[in-house]
Order: structure tokens, then sequence, then C-alpha cells
């Protein structure tokens, strides 16, 4: 149980475009999610909380209007990566927050940009 | 702020062998949580032991157990009997709850050796 789905799992983009991951709790529901990012040989930074119904919370430093979220249902969350740009190009990982012992983490998605 | 620091950037092991992983972490907060993640080469992230601080016992998981110091802040991983399959990244993580956003620590890149 308590399992995490992501999609894409890879993600190849132009410069400019916009692209959208999702992250799904497949047998429970999460009012919340976090969504991390990780640069290859590095560890996972905390991007943005987000709320099932409400706007996501942004850690310090991570523009909102470029990396948009949006909770709609209890069990989808999504991550927009508005006019995206190479040095956006990172792994992105989110996690649910679930009773069944500890943060609940999706395999990620490795995005490119070209 | 809370931080979370690994220092050891990577560690080898001899299968069979045990090796301990440190982590260290700062806080002003009583009660809170700390974890042991595993990412392996997949960069699934797999939770490998949970500690809650307000417990003094030391939790264990199979073949992995924790040194937990409160007082010197300090929580070290013990793996023992490593196997091939223990090759991995392990970071380590601080919470002020048991199922939400995670700080996490530098990580150790764990080489485990016929």
């Amino acid at each position: 149980g308590a399992v995490v789905s992501q999609h894409p799992s890879r993600v190849i983009c132009k410069s400019g475009t916009s692209v959208k991951i999702e992250c799904r709790s497949l047998d429970f529901q999460a009012t919340t999610m976090f969504w991390y990012r990780q640069f290859p040989k590095q560890s996972l930074m905390l991007m943005a909380t987000s709320n099932e119904g409400s706007k996501a919370t942004y850690e310090q430093g991570v523009e909102k209007d470029k990396f948009l979220i949006n909770h709609a249902s209890l069990t989808l969350s999504t991550l927009t990566v508005t006019s995206a740009h190479p040095e956006d190009s990172s792994f992105y990982i989110c996690s649910a927050r679930s009773i069944a012992g500890g943060p609940q983490f999706g395999p990620g998605t490795r995005l490119t940009v070209l | 702020a809370q931080t979370v620091t690994q220092s050891q950037p990577e560690m080898s092991v001899q299968e069979a062998e045990t090796v301990t992983l440190s982590c260290t972490y700062d806080t002003s907060e009583n009660n809170y949580y700390l974890f042991w993640y595993k990412q392996p080469p997949s960069r699934q992230m797999i939770l490998v032991i949970r500690q809650e601080a307000y417990k003094q016992q030391n939790a264990t998981e199979n073949r992995f157990s924790v040194n937990f110091q409160k007082a010197a802040k300090s929580f070290s991983l013990k793996i023992s009997d490593s196997q091939l399959g223990d090759t991995a990244m392990y970071f380590c993580a601080y919470s002020t709850d048991s199922w939400g956003k995670l700080q996490f620590g530098a990580g150790t890149q764990v080489v485990v050796t016929p």
C-alpha cells in the first residue's frame, strides 16, 4: 500500500515550452504532497508543499510563477514548469503525506530541456 | 533553521561487513523525526528506518540500526552484513512530523564490494 506514481518518467522538451509532471497517490488519499528537485550527484531540495484545494506553499528562492503547482484532487498534484530553460533540467520527485509510515516517494521524473 | 550534515561523501565496504554512516543535525525543536533513505541507481527513494526523537530506544529494521544521540544531535546508521544490493546513496533526513516535508543531508554513497 501507499504507492505514489509519477508521469512521465522522462521528458525532453525544447527551451521555452512548458512541461507538466503528474504525481498520483494510487491507493490512498493525500491531502498534502511535496515536490523536490535533485540535481545530478546532489541531494533533494524541497521546492514546494502542495495542499489539496488551496494554493501551494513555495520554499524560499523557488519561483512560483515558473513552477506552477495544482492539487485539484485528493490523489493528484501536478507541477508545470513554464517556459523551461536548460537550467531547469533536473530530476523532479514528489512525495505524499501518508500515515502508512513516513512520506511516500514517487519514482521521479527526469526533465531535459534542450 | 534546521540543517542536516552528512560528512562522508562515500564509504566502501566489503560484502558481509559492517559500515556506519554519520549524520548530525541542528534544531531547536524538542520533538521531531529523523529518517534514513536509500536511493539506488533507479533513483527511487526507499525508506530504510525512522526514529522519533521522543523515543530513547534506537530504531532497528533487520540489518539496519541507528544510534540516536539526542543531546549530541547525532543520528548514525549502521548497516550490518552488507549485501551487494545495499549499494546506493543514503540520505539522512529531518522532519518536524512523521509524514511531512523533509530536509535532507548531502548524502553518502555506499559501495559494497564482493
